[in-house]
């Protein structure tokens, strides 16, 4: 089945580490997304990238880095320079620019606690 | 620039009794609209979508939206709600002249808690 995988579910890490979270896609998208999600704020854009070897600044990147070396894979770094990285992060993908309409498909998630 | 605003943050209901969540938004032209459900720790999926045609739009799970130009709404019901329909409930908007699914503005989320 077609779908878009993030990993790890769940992570935990000590103030001052680097992370990284990984989005595999096997939609044939050329677009991939990442938001971050806190309680009662909805979805902020952090990084998309529209075809490989681009990517964009979405509204809150100040933290993150990305890279799309593959058409399939999106991997989010949460540096120690973001202030705040306790979030729910969630990787997306769509068809790609001039066919988009908008619509998103998601991953299940990683949710980042930072101890 | 275009926003979403969905007027209630929770909405609590009795299983089998109706629901409705609104969804407003702000844009002076057509636009693409967007319900996704997000059932806790899981990502979002889409309900429904409205492109273009008819205003009544029908999604997965018995839900339906109506879009209402003249009012910018998009509200969501569903006629008769299960337990299993708790979850989140996000409404979005995009601009089609602006292509890109990186212009999908999306609403605070509405928590739909369905008790028994």
């Amino acid at each position: 089945d077609g779908g878009i995988t993030q990993s790890p579910k769940y992570l935990f890490r000590k103030e001052g580490q680097n992370v990284t979270l990984s989005c595999e896609q096997n939609l044939n998208h050329d677009a991939m997304y990442w938001y971050r999600q806190d309680p009662g704020q909805g979805l902020r854009l952090i990084y998309y990238s529209q075809i490989v070897n681009d990517f964009q600044k979405g509204d809150i990147a100040e933290g993150y880095s990305v890279s799309r070396e593959k058409k399939e894979s999106f991997p989010l770094t949460v540096t120690s320079a973001q202030k705040n990285p306790t979030a729910f992060y969630l990787c997306a993908s769509s068809i790609g620019p001039f066919r988009d309409t908008g619509e998103l498909f998601f991953g299940e998630g990683s949710r980042l606690t930072v101890l | 620039a275009q926003s979403v605003t969905q007027l209630d943050s929770q909405v609590p209901v009795f299983e089998e009794a109706p629901v409705e969540l609104r969804c407003n938004y702000s844009s002076s032209v057509s636009v693409y609209l967007f319900w996704y459900v997000q059932y806790p720790n899981q990502g979002l999926q889409l309900l429904l979508k409205y492109l273009s045609g008819s205003t009544l739009v029908k999604g997965i799970n018995g839900f339906v939206a109506e879009f209402n130009k003249s009012q910018s709404s998009f509200h969501l019901r569903k006629p008769s709600v299960h337990i299993s329909d708790t979850a989140e409930y996000f409404c979005a908007v995009s601009d089609p002249r602006q292509g890109g699914s990186e212009k999908l503005v999306f609403g605070k989320g509405t928590k739909l808690t369905v008790n028994p």
